[in-house]
C-alpha cells in the first residue's frame, strides 16, 4: 500500500481480555517497529522485525505481549489479559533502505 | 543501552528561530534522527545526521557533533503549524538497528 496501515484504529476492551492488533506496513519494507505512546509521553520501543532475523523484543514490558510477523510483511501485536496499564496508543513503523521510518496512524487502546 | 535527554517545552515567537537539543548516550552509535508529531498525529521524519556538521532541508536544519554525543534540530521562520511534539532518536550496537526516541520537546509557536 501507499502507507502503512494499523488496525483497528480504536480498541476499547475489559481488563482481563485479550486484544490483537495488526500492522500493514509499505510493500518491500524489510523492517518493522512496535511502538507504545502514552499521552503526552515519549515512544517506548516494543519490538523490531528485520527480514528473516530473529526478532529483538527486548522492549517489551511482559509475557503478555508478544507479536509476530508473518512472510515478512503483517505483523500482529497480541497483548494478553490486557491491564489498565496498558491503555495507551501503539503504533507501527516499516523502514525502507534509509533511515526514514514511516509510521502508522496507530491504535488507540482503552482497558476499561 | 541508551539515554536521550530533550528539554520538555519551548515557546517561540511566530517568525523567529528556535533550537532544540538533544543530548545522548549510547552503546555505539550510528545516527541522530529528528521526528515531527502533531496533536492526535503520527510521528513524521525530518531529517538524519550520521556525520557531523549541518543538513538543511528547507526551514529545518540539523546538527551532529559525535565528539560530544549532542545534537540539534534548528527550526527557522516559525509558522504556527510549527507547534507540535520533536523527538530525536538515535540508533545504536545494543538493539543492531534498534531506533529510540527521546521523551520529545513541545514546541509552542506564538503569535
Amino acid at each position: 500500500g501507499a502507507g502503512v496501515s494499523q488496525s483497528p484504529s480504536n480498541k476499547v476492551t475489559e481488563k482481563g481480555k485479550d486484544v490483537e492488533l495488526r500492522c500493514d506496513p509499505i510493500s518491500g519494507h524489510t523492517a518493522l517497529y512496535w511502538y507504545r505512546q502514552s499521552l503526552g509521553q515519549g515512544l517506548e520501543f516494543l519490538i523490531y522485525f528485520q527480514g528473516n532475523s530473529a526478532p529483538d523484543k527486548s522492549g517489551l514490558p511482559s509475557d503478555r505481549f508478544s507479536a509476530e510477523r508473518t512472510g515478512g510483511s503483517v505483523s500482529t501485536l497480541t497483548i494478553q489479559r490486557t491491564q489498565q496499564e496498558d491503555s495507551a496508543v501503539y503504533l507501527c513503523a516499516s523502514r525502507g533502505v534509509n533511515e526514514k521510518l514511516f509510521f502508522g496512524s496507530g491504535t488507540q487502546l482503552s482497558v476499561l | 543501552g541508551q539515554s536521550l535527554e530533550q528539554p520538555s517545552e519551548v515557546t517561540a515567537v511566530e517568525g523567529a528561530i528556535v533550537q532544540i537539543n538533544c543530548t545522548y548516550q549510547t552503546s555505539g552509535f550510528y545516527g541522530l534522527s529528528w521526528y515531527q508529531q502533531h496533536d492526535g498525529g503520527a510521528p513524521t521524519f525530518l531529517s538524519y545526521n550520521a556525520l557531523d556538521g549541518l543538513e538543511e532541508t528547507g526551514r529545518f536544519s540539523s546538527f551532529l557533533s559525535r565528539s560530544d554525543s549532542y545534537g540539534y534540530l534548528l527550526l527557522q521562520e516559525l509558522q504556527m503549524k510549527d507547534s507540535a511534539s520533536y523527538f530525536c532518536a538515535v540508533r545504536d550496537q545494543t538493539g543492531a538497528n534498534n531506533l529510540f526516541f527521546g521523551t520529545g520537546t513541545r514546541l509552542t509557536v506564538i503569535p
